[in-house]
């Protein structure tokens, strides 16, 4: 089955305390993205990769990290969360180009940072 | 770049009632138009685009969406919505002719009413 897979699906953690969020695709999909889910505010997004060791920021990289190293694998890293990243993460991929391809979506991971 | 608007954060309606998702959005270059749909505690899921062709757009459960150029909208409609229509709404744009980002709208939140 074709599907991005974002571990794990609910996270708490304390202020400072490094984590990492995984994310990994079956499709082949160049591109990858992380967004943020916030109430009021959609989804925004945090950084993405063209292909294998190509990221950039996007509208709210700020606290993240975030590399490409293999083509299915695209992990957010938080080296040091504060509670202004509690939030809805999601990870998603498609093709590049110039089709007007929509994204897949993971399932979403929750995070709280106390 | 491109922004968008979702003109109703929460849109209360009946069960077997019409509903109308308001989307508006402005981007300096042409855009695909997309509607994703969020299930209570789930990811997101493509309900339609738009990528050229008939303005109006038929999705998956009974949604259709119609593009106005002029008026730059794209708003969702449903003639007689169900209970499980209930869930937030996304409205997105992608630039047609570079890059693959995704941006979204604040998101509506249909609440269908028995």
């Amino acid at each position: 089955e074709a599907q991005v897979t974002q571990n794990p699906r609910y996270l708490i953690t304390v202020t400072g305390k490094k984590l990492t969020v995984t994310c990994s695709q079956n499709m082949n999909h160049e591109y990858m993205s992380w967004y943020r889910q916030d109430p009021g505010l959609g989804l925004r997004q945090i950084y993405y990769s063209m292909n294998v060791e190509v990221t950039d920021k996007g509208d709210v990289p700020e606290g993240y990290k975030v590399s490409r190293k293999e083509k299915r694998n695209f992990p957010l890293i938080l080296e040091s969360p504060s509670p202004n990243q509690t939030s809805l993460y999601f990870c998603a991929s498609s093709f590049t180009g110039q089709l007007g391809y929509g994204y897949t979506f993971g399932s979403g991971t929750r995070l709280t940072v106390v | 770049a491109q922004s968008v608007t979702q003109l109703d954060s929460q849109v209360p309606v009946f069960e077997e009632a019409p509903v109308e998702l308001r989307c508006n959005y402005s981007s300096s270059v042409s855009v695909y138009l997309f509607w994703y749909v969020q299930y209570p505690n789930q990811g997101l899921q493509l309900l339609l685009k738009y990528l050229s062709g008939s303005t109006l757009v038929k999705g998956i459960n009974g949604f259709e969406a119609e593009f106005n150029k002029s008026q730059t909208s794209f708003h969702l409609r449903k003639p007689s919505v169900h209970i499980s229509d209930t869930a937030e709404y996304f409205c997105a744009v992608k630039p047609r002719a570079a890059g693959n980002k995704l941006t979204f709208g604040g998101g509506t939140r249909v609440l269908v009413k028995p």
